[in-house]
């Protein structure tokens, strides 16, 4: 099934340095969105691009989205130990939104 | 606060013995999904339900069954739960423009002896 798979699967940084994330998926997609987790807690919503868009910013994240290379990248700026959690990227069609596997990131002070 | 609440937060239950997930938003959502996490696996839509009486099997519903009588409301049924239903689940809820921001609920551990 369609699915997005993120790289790499584990990243550990330092406070203060960028993290990138990248995912890539299979098929035609309306959305690809990207969320956190905390430890076995619920995922959170951080930042939605749509098909049309190349480039998107919340706050300190980054997200682009290459349609032709069926890829997108999540950065995060100026990493904060805060950050530390699993991010996962989420593909959306008009039926179904499918999860990757997700990539764990640390941040150490 | 709006939120989507799950009961139990953890269960340990026996092969066999039927079991149900309340799950329950209060945004007043259209779409709402369950999903099971599983370690290398990421997350997978075990069912999902675009309005009441509305619901369709996502990627992994064999073993499980959902309801939508209530818009507010979406439980999940295990009715003989077995040792590989073993996981942790989560309930997500999102706007009637579908698939997109959901709401996510705390979580329900499961572990199925």
């Amino acid at each position: 099934s369609q699915q997005g798979e993120e790289d790499p699967q584990a990243l550990s940084i330092q406070e203060g340095e960028n993290a990138t994330m990248n995912c890539s998926y299979k098929t035609s997609i309306n959305n690809l969105q990207w969320y956190r987790q905390n430890s076995g807690r619920g995922l959170v919503h951080l930042i939605l691009i749509r098909s049309n868009e190349r480039e998107k910013h919340s706050g300190r994240l980054r997200v682009t989205l290459d349609t032709s290379k069926k890829s997108s990248s999540l950065l995060i700026t100026a990493s904060r130990a805060a950050d530390t959690a699993s991010y996962f990227c989420a593909t959306g069609t008009a039926s179904k939104l499918t999860f990757g596997t997700g990539t764990r990131l640390q941040v150490t002070l | 606060e709006a939120q989507v609440t799950q009961n139990p937060r953890y269960l340990i239950t026996v092969t066999g013995k039927k079991l149900t997930v309340t799950c329950s938003q209060n945004m007043n959502h259209e779409y709402m999904s369950w999903y099971r996490q599983d370690p290398g696996l990421g997350l997978r839509q075990i069912y999902y339900s675009m309005n009441v009486e509305v619901t369709d099997k996502g990627d992994v519903p064999e073993g499980y069954k959902v309801s939508r009588k209530e818009k507010r409301n979406f439980p999940l049924i295990l009715e003989s739960p077995s040792p590989n239903q073993t996981s942790l689940y989560f309930c997500a809820s999102s706007l009637d423009r579908g698939w997109e921001t959901q709401y996510f609920g705390p979580g329900t551990r499961l572990l199925v002896l």
